[in-house]
Protein backbone atom coordinates (compact mmCIF):
# COMPACT_ATOMS: atom_id res chain seq x y z
CA UNK A 1 0.00 0.00 0.00
CA UNK A 2 0.89 3.60 -0.99
CA UNK A 3 1.77 6.03 1.79
CA UNK A 4 1.19 9.11 2.49
CA UNK A 5 2.09 11.74 -0.26
CA UNK A 6 3.08 15.70 0.70
CA UNK A 7 4.47 17.76 -1.93
CA UNK A 8 6.52 19.80 -2.24
CA UNK A 9 9.22 18.17 0.60
CA UNK A 10 11.05 21.57 0.35
CA UNK A 11 9.89 25.73 0.43
CA UNK A 12 11.48 28.21 1.29
CA UNK A 13 9.69 31.62 1.00
CA UNK A 14 9.91 35.64 2.11
CA UNK A 15 7.82 36.78 5.07
CA UNK A 16 4.41 38.27 3.85
CA UNK A 17 4.34 35.52 1.07
CA UNK A 18 1.90 33.03 0.64
CA UNK A 19 2.25 28.79 0.42
CA UNK A 20 0.45 26.19 0.08
CA UNK A 21 1.15 22.25 0.50
CA UNK A 22 -0.72 19.18 -0.59
CA UNK A 23 -1.35 15.79 1.27
CA UNK A 24 -2.58 12.96 -0.47
CA UNK A 25 -3.47 10.18 2.04
CA UNK A 26 -3.55 6.88 1.93
CA UNK A 27 -6.89 5.43 -0.06
CA UNK A 28 -9.44 5.06 2.10
CA UNK A 29 -8.62 6.38 4.87
CA UNK A 30 -11.38 8.94 6.32
CA UNK A 31 -9.33 10.78 9.09
CA UNK A 32 -6.86 13.47 7.91
CA UNK A 33 -4.67 15.55 10.05
CA UNK A 34 -1.98 18.30 9.86
CA UNK A 35 0.78 18.63 12.22
CA UNK A 36 3.27 21.62 12.63
CA UNK A 37 6.70 20.11 13.59
CA UNK A 38 9.23 23.33 15.03
CA UNK A 39 12.86 22.58 15.46
CA UNK A 40 13.42 20.67 18.91
CA UNK A 41 9.39 20.35 19.47
CA UNK A 42 7.02 17.40 19.02
CA UNK A 43 4.40 18.03 16.40
CA UNK A 44 1.42 20.16 16.84
CA UNK A 45 -1.87 19.44 15.55
CA UNK A 46 -3.33 22.16 13.57
CA UNK A 47 -6.37 20.64 12.08
CA UNK A 48 -8.37 17.29 11.62
CA UNK A 49 -11.09 16.45 8.91
CA UNK A 50 -13.52 13.29 9.25
CA UNK A 51 -13.82 12.97 5.24
CA UNK A 52 -14.20 16.34 4.60
CA UNK A 53 -15.47 18.20 7.28
CA UNK A 54 -13.50 19.45 10.56
CA UNK A 55 -13.33 17.41 13.08
CA UNK A 56 -10.30 19.95 14.94
CA UNK A 57 -9.26 23.11 14.67
CA UNK A 58 -8.53 24.41 17.57
CA UNK A 59 -4.71 24.51 17.71
CA UNK A 60 -4.93 26.49 13.72
CA UNK A 61 -4.17 30.34 13.46
CA UNK A 62 -7.29 30.81 11.76
CA UNK A 63 -5.90 34.61 10.58
CA UNK A 64 -3.12 33.12 8.75
CA UNK A 65 -3.53 29.38 8.16
CA UNK A 66 -6.70 27.60 6.25
CA UNK A 67 -6.84 24.16 5.21
CA UNK A 68 -9.26 22.36 3.20
CA UNK A 69 -10.44 18.24 2.36
CA UNK A 70 -12.45 18.37 -1.24
CA UNK A 71 -14.66 15.84 -1.46
CA UNK A 72 -12.58 13.62 1.23
CA UNK A 73 -9.49 12.78 -0.29
CA UNK A 74 -6.77 15.26 -0.98
CA UNK A 75 -5.70 18.30 1.36
CA UNK A 76 -3.90 21.45 1.08
CA UNK A 77 -2.92 24.03 3.83
CA UNK A 78 -1.91 27.42 3.34
CA UNK A 79 -0.61 30.19 4.96
CA UNK A 80 -1.04 33.83 4.47
CA UNK A 81 0.68 35.67 4.53
CA UNK A 82 3.46 33.50 6.24
CA UNK A 83 5.69 34.58 9.14
CA UNK A 84 8.91 33.89 10.48
CA UNK A 85 7.98 32.08 13.38
CA UNK A 86 5.59 29.61 10.33
CA UNK A 87 9.16 27.94 10.01
CA UNK A 88 9.20 24.60 10.37
CA UNK A 89 7.88 20.94 9.18
CA UNK A 90 4.72 20.05 8.28
CA UNK A 91 3.81 16.99 8.31
CA UNK A 92 0.42 15.37 7.11
CA UNK A 93 -1.27 12.26 8.70
CA UNK A 94 -4.12 10.27 7.69
CA UNK A 95 -5.88 6.98 9.61
CA UNK A 96 -9.08 4.65 9.28
CA UNK A 97 -9.26 2.47 12.71
CA UNK A 98 -7.16 4.76 14.31
CA UNK A 99 -3.31 4.20 13.45
CA UNK A 100 -2.11 7.20 11.87
CA UNK A 101 0.16 7.00 8.95
CA UNK A 102 2.17 9.80 8.75
CA UNK A 103 3.90 11.47 5.39
CA UNK A 104 7.43 12.58 4.65
CA UNK A 105 6.45 16.08 5.83
CA UNK A 106 7.13 19.55 3.60
CA UNK A 107 9.98 21.96 5.20
CA UNK A 108 9.29 25.52 4.92
CA UNK A 109 11.75 28.16 5.58
CA UNK A 110 10.63 31.36 6.13
CA UNK A 111 13.21 34.34 5.53
CA UNK B 1 -5.88 17.85 29.05
CA UNK B 2 -3.26 15.44 28.53
CA UNK B 3 0.61 16.10 28.31
CA UNK B 4 4.12 14.25 28.25
CA UNK B 5 7.64 14.92 28.99
CA UNK B 6 10.56 13.57 28.09
CA UNK B 7 13.51 13.42 29.84
CA UNK B 8 16.92 14.37 28.15
CA UNK B 9 16.24 16.14 24.87
CA UNK B 10 19.67 14.21 23.85
CA UNK B 11 20.70 10.66 25.23
CA UNK B 12 24.14 8.87 23.60
CA UNK B 13 24.82 5.65 24.11
CA UNK B 14 27.76 3.36 22.77
CA UNK B 15 26.76 0.51 20.32
CA UNK B 16 25.69 -2.68 22.14
CA UNK B 17 24.45 -0.87 25.15
CA UNK B 18 21.16 -0.64 26.75
CA UNK B 19 19.18 2.42 25.65
CA UNK B 20 16.82 3.89 27.95
CA UNK B 21 14.54 6.90 26.92
CA UNK B 22 12.33 8.58 29.72
CA UNK B 23 9.04 9.19 29.29
CA UNK B 24 6.15 10.20 31.46
CA UNK B 25 2.41 11.68 30.96
CA UNK B 26 -0.39 13.62 32.08
CA UNK B 27 -4.14 12.12 31.72
CA UNK B 28 -7.08 12.67 33.62
CA UNK B 29 -8.20 8.95 31.89
CA UNK B 30 -6.57 5.98 31.25
CA UNK B 31 -4.53 7.67 28.20
CA UNK B 32 -3.67 5.36 25.45
CA UNK B 33 0.66 5.90 24.78
CA UNK B 34 2.70 5.68 21.40
CA UNK B 35 6.52 5.65 20.51
CA UNK B 36 7.51 7.38 17.09
CA UNK B 37 10.94 7.36 15.44
CA UNK B 38 11.89 9.89 13.10
CA UNK B 39 14.83 9.35 10.87
CA UNK B 40 16.38 12.76 9.35
CA UNK B 41 13.80 14.06 6.61
CA UNK B 42 11.58 11.56 7.46
CA UNK B 43 8.09 11.67 8.94
CA UNK B 44 6.86 9.48 11.85
CA UNK B 45 7.23 5.77 12.34
CA UNK B 46 5.21 3.78 15.10
CA UNK B 47 7.61 1.98 17.29
CA UNK B 48 5.20 0.63 19.62
CA UNK B 49 1.84 1.55 20.93
CA UNK B 50 -0.35 0.89 24.39
CA UNK B 51 -4.13 0.90 24.91
CA UNK B 52 -5.49 -1.31 27.38
CA UNK B 53 -3.80 -5.45 28.40
CA UNK B 54 -0.51 -6.47 28.76
CA UNK B 55 1.19 -3.21 30.23
CA UNK B 56 5.03 -4.47 28.65
CA UNK B 57 4.61 -3.68 24.93
CA UNK B 58 6.91 -4.88 22.48
CA UNK B 59 7.94 -3.10 19.04
CA UNK B 60 9.64 -3.10 16.01
CA UNK B 61 13.52 -3.02 15.59
CA UNK B 62 13.37 -4.69 19.04
CA UNK B 63 12.37 -1.85 20.93
CA UNK B 64 9.59 -2.44 23.61
CA UNK B 65 7.92 0.08 26.40
CA UNK B 66 6.39 -1.03 30.01
CA UNK B 67 3.34 1.26 30.67
CA UNK B 68 3.89 2.04 34.58
CA UNK B 69 0.12 3.90 35.96
CA UNK B 70 1.42 4.54 39.63
CA UNK B 71 4.48 6.58 37.83
CA UNK B 72 2.82 7.61 35.04
CA UNK B 73 5.39 6.57 33.04
CA UNK B 74 6.27 4.53 29.59
CA UNK B 75 10.14 4.31 28.98
CA UNK B 76 11.25 3.12 26.35
CA UNK B 77 13.89 0.63 26.22
CA UNK B 78 16.17 -1.62 23.74
CA UNK B 79 18.98 -3.94 25.43
CA UNK B 80 21.22 -3.65 22.16
CA UNK B 81 21.72 -0.47 20.63
CA UNK B 82 22.72 -0.71 16.92
CA UNK B 83 23.65 2.23 14.60
CA UNK B 84 20.57 2.08 12.51
CA UNK B 85 18.79 3.20 16.29
CA UNK B 86 20.36 6.88 15.70
CA UNK B 87 17.25 9.12 15.21
CA UNK B 88 14.61 11.36 17.12
CA UNK B 89 12.20 9.58 19.26
CA UNK B 90 8.57 11.06 20.03
CA UNK B 91 6.43 9.95 23.07
CA UNK B 92 2.74 10.50 22.47
CA UNK B 93 -0.22 10.48 24.52
CA UNK B 94 -3.73 10.73 23.42
CA UNK B 95 -7.46 10.16 24.84
CA UNK B 96 -8.09 7.23 22.52
CA UNK B 97 -6.98 5.99 18.97
CA UNK B 98 -8.22 9.13 17.01
CA UNK B 99 -8.32 12.10 19.44
CA UNK B 100 -5.72 14.54 19.20
CA UNK B 101 -2.06 13.13 20.26
CA UNK B 102 -0.14 15.49 22.15
CA UNK B 103 3.80 14.47 21.54
CA UNK B 104 6.57 15.60 23.82
CA UNK B 105 9.73 17.03 22.69
CA UNK B 106 11.49 14.61 21.65
CA UNK B 107 14.65 13.05 22.09
CA UNK B 108 17.49 12.67 19.73
CA UNK B 109 19.51 9.52 20.19
CA UNK B 110 23.12 9.30 18.91
CA UNK B 111 24.96 5.68 18.47
CA UNK B 112 28.63 5.74 18.97
CA UNK B 113 30.94 3.11 17.55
Amino acid sequence: EAGVAQSPRYKIIEKRQSVAFWCNPISGHATLYWYQQILGQGPKLLIQFQNNGVVDDSQLPKDRFSAERLKGVDSTLKIQPAKLEDSAVYLCASSSSGFKNFGPGTRLTVT
Amino acid sequence: AQSVTQLGSHVSVSEGALVLLRCNYSSSVPPYLFWYVQYPNQGLQLLLKYTTGATLVKGINGFEAEFKKSETSFHLTKPSAHMSDAAEYFCAVSLDNNNDMRFGAGTRLTVKP
